[in-house]
């Protein structure tokens, strides 16, 4: 079955500072993977997707994510951090169970920023 | 705002109940997926309906249900409640039927407590 794995359930990072998120994936055929993010009282929100083509892919708000098949990883990342970044951001893959109509999120990465 | 209508905002309840929680999608969507979001299980996806019938099924317990009508809104049954169906209920919609190639736009949830 499909399923991702992020790496620390809590990341705290000073402003400007790189970020980095880590999400691992297993997936028996080319998996479509996205990124999500969550702010405090809300739903969540696109950042960014791979379905196919270049393997480097920017989203909103700086990041971008890298898909990486000899690793099965697909990395979240963003040169500089904001206070604004503090958030829950979690991994998802594409669910072959049903057809890949719904999504398997990981576990979550909460991201704190210190000033 | 994601566009995409829940309520209530909150629930208390006693186990044993039932309770009905409701999804507006956003305009022109026409599918809604239901997943169950709690501090052990993370977000599990539950179930996807789109243009009013099931499309897929994920780890939905027999006690809970779930329908789309003529207007593309949905709810989502839970009875017999248990205590450990204490969690936050996402609503999310997309245009299309395959969550893989589209963007999710989530509602804000419905927080069930089970007392």
């Amino acid at each position: 079955a499909q399923s991702v794995t992020q790496l620390g359930s809590h990341v705290s990072v000073s402003e400007g500072a790189l970020v980095l998120l880590r999400c691992n994936y297993s997936s028996s055929v080319p998996p479509y993977l996205f990124w999500y993010v969550q702010y405090p009282n809300q739903g969540l929100q696109l950042l960014l997707k791979y379905t196919t083509g270049a393997t480097l892919v920017k989203g909103i708000n700086g990041f971008e994510a890298e898909f990486k098949k000899s690793e099965t990883s697909f990395h979240l990342t963003k040169p500089s951090a904001h206070m604004s970044d503090a958030a829950e951001y979690f991994c998802a893959v594409s669910d072959l169970r049903t057809g890949r109509r719904a999504l398997t999120f990981g576990s979550g990465t909460r991201l704190q920023v210190q000033p | 705002d994601s566009g995409v209508t829940q309520t209530p905002k909150h629930l208390i309840t006693a186990t044993g109940q039932r309770v009905t929680l409701r999804c507006s999608p956003r305009s022109g969507d026409l599918s809604v997926y239901w997943y169950q979001q709690s501090l052990d299980q993370g977000l599990q996806f539950l179930i996807q309906y789109y243009n009013g019938e099931e499309r897929a099924k994920g780890n939905i317990l027999e006690r809970f249900s779930a329908q789309q009508f003529p207007d593309l809104h949905s709810e989502l049954n839970l009875s017999s409640l248990e205590l450990g169906d204490s969690a936050l209920y996402f609503c999310a919609s997309s245009v299309g039927g395959q969550a893989e190639g589209e963007k999710l736009f989530f509602g804000s949830g419905t927080q069930l407590s089970v007392l």
